[in-house]
């Protein structure tokens, strides 16, 4: 089982809708989680850091964290042409960041 | 300056020669890290620096050397590349090893 899952894409959704990005991680003692936004040629950016199970929301991202189900998510509401990117999920274990594979968001005009 | 940033920005060089590439973070933070990034691929970690001191070294072939002379500028000195060796090199530090990361602009690198 690889550390951090992520399914490659691309997800496309139309402008307006709801874009929700999911994550698995493999380490049950990981207690930090982030998503990063990477558009092609640029850097990966932080847009949400969560801790904590339950709900954290930032303008239009919300990111879900069940560490039970060891699973956490990041929804996009109203999503624009300029949420096209790549997200990567980010979990830390021990003293690293493991990061995903990222998924291809696509939005649709 | 603020954030990280990284020099240069692109850079284009051959087989034989020797360049080095600089990372600057100005955010305070004790642990820096290299990556690669090829087209289309997912991040490649590279090297660990914490304190100054390289806490991880995955397997990188030793045409590329690490340099980290104090807590804010980390460099990647790079001799005799091959043509795959062609990517973006990302520069990112944190606060400590495990805590978010903040990323440089990367350095585009072509090898010819």
């Amino acid at each position: 089982q690889k550390e951090v899952e992520q399914n490659s894409g691309p997800l496309s959704v139309p402008e307006g809708a709801i874009a929700s990005l999911n994550c698995t991680y493999s380490d049950r003692g990981s207690q930090s989680f982030f998503w990063y936004r990477q558009y092609s040629g640029k850097s990966p950016e932080l847009i949400m850091s969560i801790y904590s199970n339950g709900d954290k929301e930032d303008g239009r991202f919300t990111a879900q964290l069940n560490k039970a189900s060891q699973y956490v998510s990041l929804l996009i509401r109203d999503s624009q042409p300029s949420d096209s990117a790549t997200y990567l999920c980010a979990v830390n274990r021990d003293d690293k960041i493991i990061f995903g594979k990222g998924t291809r968001l696509h939005i649709l005009p | 300056e603020t954030g990280v940033t990284q020099t240069p920005r692109h850079l284009v060089m051959g087989m034989t020669n020797k360049k080095s590439l600089k990372c600057e973070q100005h955010l305070g933070h004790n642990a820096m890290y290299w990556y690669k990034q090829s087209a289309k691929k997912p991040l490649e970690l590279m090297f660990v620096y914490s304190l100054e001191e390289r806490v991880e070294n995955n397997s990188v072939p030793s045409r590329f050397s690490p340099e980290c002379p104090n807590s804010s500028h980390l460099f990647l000195h790079l001799h005799t590349l091959q043509p795959e060796d062609s990517a973006l090199y990302l520069c990112a530090s944190s606060q400590a090893s495990g805590y978010e990361q903040y990323f440089g602009p990367g350095t585009r690198l072509t090898v010819t």
